[in-house]
């Protein structure tokens, strides 16, 4: 059973677009992870969030947490080809994380110059 | 600051055989957790050590073990190999088990033949 559903699956833009990326459940989440992995590297960890309602920015990518605590979303504006790689969500479900990060299967997202 | 670092990158096995990854947290974390990525599955999560004793472990066979030293590395075994054990491992550090942000080192890319 995959409790993280992420879409879209793949994504293939021009650069200077826009998009978003979902990350949804049916369980609630104590906090939710953002990661970003490329090709043969592990993932690096871009933001968490915490509380239901919660946006938090990093530069051009934009994060929030769904009031419920159920869901989170990215929005990347202007998209560069520097953006290009996997982007993983993953849930938290008890306090300190104990039973392991849920992970989503991902998005792969290109960006074309 | 060191982050975390995974030995071997590579490591190619035959079916049958018997594998030990490692894993050294960034100092001063406590907490080391592995999980196993495949194209098909994502990121599943193993297991989770912090001082020394396993916190939690996921679905996985008990072909796949791990242990924490007390400067808190980690190391996990893979006995009796088989080909769906083809994968990349990665280690995560945490600061503690209260804490949900996860650090990730590079993997340790294992085939299994």
């Amino acid at each position: 059973t995959q409790l993280l559903e992420q879409s879209p699956q793949f994504l293939s833009i021009q650069e200077g677009e826009n998009l978003t990326v979902y990350c949804n459940s049916s369980s609630v989440f104590s906090s939710l992870q953002w990661y970003r992995q490329e090709p043969g590297e592990g993932p690096v960890l871009l933001v968490t969030v915490v509380t239901g309602g919660e946006v938090k920015k990093l530069k051009r990518l934009t994060f929030q947490f769904g009031d419920a605590r159920k869901d989170s979303s990215l929005h990347i504006t202007a998209a560069q080809p520097g953006d290009t790689g996997l982007y993983l969500c993953a849930g938290a479900r008890s306090g300190g994380g104990a039973d392991g990060l849920t992970f989503g299967k991902g998005t792969h997202l290109i960006i074309q110059p | 600051k060191a982050g975390v670092t995974q030995t071997p990158r590579y490591l190619i096995k035959t079916r049958g055989q018997q594998v030990t990854l490692s894993c050294s947290p960034i100092s001063g974390h406590r907490s080391v957790s592995w999980y196993q990525q495949t194209p098909g599955q994502g990121l599943q999560f193993l297991f989770e050590y912090f001082s020394e004793t396993q916190r939690n472990k996921g679905n996985f066979p008990g072909r796949f073990s791990g242990r924490q030293f007390s400067n808190s590395r980690s190391e996990m075994n893979v006995s009796t190999l088989e080909l769906g054990d083809s994968a990349l491992y990665l280690c995560a550090s945490k600061i503690g088990t209260e804490n949900t942000e996860a650090f990730f080192g590079q993997g340790t890319r294992l085939t299994v033949v």
